[in-house]
């Protein structure tokens, strides 16, 4: 099956910085969505985005389907940000990035 | 906006028993799927659902899981006899087309606990 990996695992940062994540993938995609796993264990969706760029806010993604990588920037990061971020592709979930934004 | 509803939020059982963990998707969904998520571990794939039947299954969802609509809301899914390790979160998702081309949108989760 398809291999997702994100990197890097654990990211700690200042509150008002800013970050790249990135998800790597073994094979097309078809489907890929990026999550925010809150402190109460809720996975929120951040991004459908199997291809192309998308801005929400202070957040964006961009999926290079071709290369078969996908990066999601946060700008300007606030303490609210922490929390696990996943990455999943045609249902397959990497192991996710820790961050931690300090205030 | 339409969600993912989950109940119970929280589930504890004795080793052995069966319990059916259930999910409300949103309405105008016609595909359904189930993952788990064993504490500070990744969320893995368990089943996918559509027409009722399963399209997709992964190599987790042996023979002590099912799933089933029993009704027109309701999706369900269903540990025969459970395990210490079947402890974890379940997360139910829907969507209005098939995993390959659609998003997915999760519910709260479950956490099971068995002792």
């Amino acid at each position: 099956g398809i291999q997702v990996e994100q990197s890097p695992p654990d990211l700690i940062l200042q509150e008002g910085a800013n970050s790249t994540l990135r998800c790597n993938f073994s094979d097309s995609v078809n489907n890929l969505q990026w999550f925010h796993q809150n402190p109460w264990g809720q996975l929120i969706n951040l991004f459908y985005i199997p291809s192309g760029t998308k801005q929400n806010g202070r957040l964006s993604a961009t999926t290079v389907a071709t290369e078969r990588y996908s990066l999601l920037y946060i700008s300007s990061s606030q303490t609210t940000d922490s929390g696990v971020y996943f990455c999943a592709v045609d249902m397959r979930f990497g192991a996710g990035t820790r961050l931690t934004v300090k205030p | 906006e339409p969600e993912v509803t989950q109940t119970p939020s929280h589930q504890v059982t004795q080793m052995g028993q069966e319990v059916i963990l259930r999910c409300v998707p949103i309405s105008n969904h016609l595909y359904f799927y189930w993952y788990r998520q064993i504490l500070g571990q990744k969320v893995e794939f368990l089943v996918s659902f559509y027409n009722n039947e399963i399209s997709e299954k992964s190599e987790i969802f042996d023979d002590q899981f099912s799933v089933e609509r029993p009704d027109g809301s309701n999706f369900t899914l269903k540990i025969r006899s459970t395990k210490l390790e079947d402890s974890a979160m379940y997360f139910c998702a829907s969507s209005s087309r098939g995993a390959w081309v659609d998003e997915q949108f999760f519910g709260p989760g479950t956490r099971l606990t068995v002792l």
